[in-house]
């Protein structure tokens, strides 16, 4: 069984403040995928990132930047000069390479930015 | 653009009525899936659907059914809504391989369905 932790239910910054979204997991699989996505108000789930197991380099795309240390079974995720159109619900989530085709998600970070 | 298209976004059913959300998608995925979301909840995945191939979770209640006609179309059926059935239902489609160099795509979402009984 699989589990995904957000230990950060809600997050407030101040517009342009850097800020980081954490996320803790854990599995028995040794080979597994990491994923990010963004919930906006509007509802819709938008696909951020994938992270195969295997990768371990950090990623930067624009203002979004991911950590993954297997060695803490953490897959951080930093918004940089965070801007209002960034407030939304995160969820990180996690499924086995073997086994089934399911998501575990966590349970979502809330993030305000305030302007 | 190839995508995941639920309609329609905003659903309101009677109590004990009847009532079919649908999910079409373009981009030729062969897996989909029907999450129900509660307010200031992840997700929580009712079934899905490998191929023609149904899976369903196990404490998905029977007032909840689902048809995959064809690849392109999926449908989610409550039978019979009560009250805590209310929620946004997100259809969602992957791309997985089940063989030995197996790969799980990430899922696309649609825009979902937002449920109210009354």
């Amino acid at each position: 069984a699989q589990k995904v932790t957000q230990a950060q239910t809600e997050i407030s910054v101040v517009e342009k403040e850097d800020v980081t979204l954490d996320c803790v997991y854990e599995t028995r699989d040794t080979t597994y995928y990491l994923f990010w996505y963004k919930q906006p108000p509007s509802g819709e789930l938008v696909f951020l990132i994938r992270r195969n197991s295997f990768d371990e380099q950090n990623e930067i795309s624009g203002r979004y930047s991911w950590n993954f240390q297997k060695s803490t079974s953490s897959f951080n995720f930093t918004i940089t000069a965070s801007q209002v159109v960034d407030s939304a619900v995160y969820f990180c989530a996690l499924i086995p390479n073997f086994g089934n085709e399911k998501l575990t998600f966590g349970t979502g970070t809330r993030l305000t930015i305030i302007p | 653009d190839a995508m995941v298209i639920q309609n329609p976004r905003y659903q309101v059913t009677q109590f004990g009525k009847p009532v079919t959300l649908s999910c079409s998608q373009t981009l030729n995925h062969n897996v989909m899936y029907w999450y129900q979301q509660k307010s200031s909840q992840a997700p929580k995945l009712l079934f899905h659907y490998y191929d023609k191939d149904f899976n369903n979770e196990a404490d998905t209640p029977d007032n909840f059914q689902s048809r995959r006609p064809n690849t392109s179309f999926c449908f989610l059926d409550i039978r019979s809504p009560g009250l805590g059935d209310a929620a946004m239902y997100l259809c969602a489609t992957s791309r997985v391989n089940r063989g030995i160099y197996r790969s799980n795509q990430p899922q696309h979402f649609g825009d979902g369905t937002r449920l109210s009984i009354l």
